[in-house]
């Protein structure tokens, strides 16, 4: 089992919000974790959108808008990035990684589509 | 601005080696670690390792135990990646990244452009 499992895709419309998973493997607890996720666009490096461990604990990348928020589903051991107000220009590859095991570690992405 | 551009474009056969290299600009070299990532075509993004400029200390997953070597010249704040043993699944656009905190963080930013290794025979 992955050590970070993301769903491959997502749809939703413009200007409605999209909640994108990031679940943690069984005996790995989410609130243990920082979790960091990025966003990346067809033929461009991948970008830091933010860092979330707690409410009280989390980072915004640099221009980061703030309908981007950080959130986690302790019961189900997730990670969450939540996007709200949807754009055109958030369709795109958005991936969660950990600290685990001495090792980054990336979740396999999610494919946003706005339509 | 703080920047780090990569080398260009390889071709290599099967069993060679390819290093490919990471210049800073913009800010102090040795303040921050330098972190590796690769892309395999249509894939996800997969770390391959980290090293600490200032130290020379590295990590990297243990998957490429063996097979990668990450070191740098300071006296050009510049990394390098070095993968041997190469083979087609090697194929990927390979990044390099600063750790934004400094070390031991995963705020990777900036990223390089990506250099593409294309294993071939």
């Amino acid at each position: 089992q992955a050590v970070l499992t993301q769903p491959s895709s997502l749809s939703a419309s413009p200007g409605a919000s999209a909640s994108l998973t990031c679940t943690l493997r069984s005996g790995i607890n989410v609130g243990a974790y920082n979790i960091y996720w990025y966003q990346q666009k067809p033929g461009s490096p991948p970008q830091f959108l933010l860092r979330y461990k707690s409410a009280s604990d989390k980072r915004q990348g640099s221009g980061v808008p703030s309908r981007f928020s950080g959130s986690e589903d302790a019961s189900a051991n997730a990670g969450i990035l939540l996007i709200s107000g949807l754009q055109s220009e958030d369709e795109a590859d958005y991936y969660c990684m950990i600290w685990h095991s001495s090792a980054w570690v990336f979740g396999g992405g999610t494919k946003l589509t706005v339509l | 601005q703080v920047q780090l551009v990569q080398s260009g474009t390889e071709v290599k056969k099967p069993g060679a080696s390819v290093k490919v290299s990471c210049k800073a600009s913009g800010y102090t070299f040795t303040s921050y670690d330098i972190n590796w990532v690769r892309q395999a075509p249509g894939q996800g993004l997969e770390w391959m390792g980290w090293m600490n400029p200032k130290t020379g200390d590295t990590g990297h997953a243990q998957k490429f135990q063996g097979r990668v070597t990450l070191t740098r010249d300071t006296s050009t704040s510049t990394a390098y990646l070095e993968l041997s043993s190469l083979r087609s699944e090697d194929t990927a656009m390979y990044y390099c990244a600063r750790d934004n905190s400094g070390s031991g963080g995963g705020w990777f930013a900036p990223w390089g452009q990506g250099t593409l290794v294309t294993v071939s025979s």
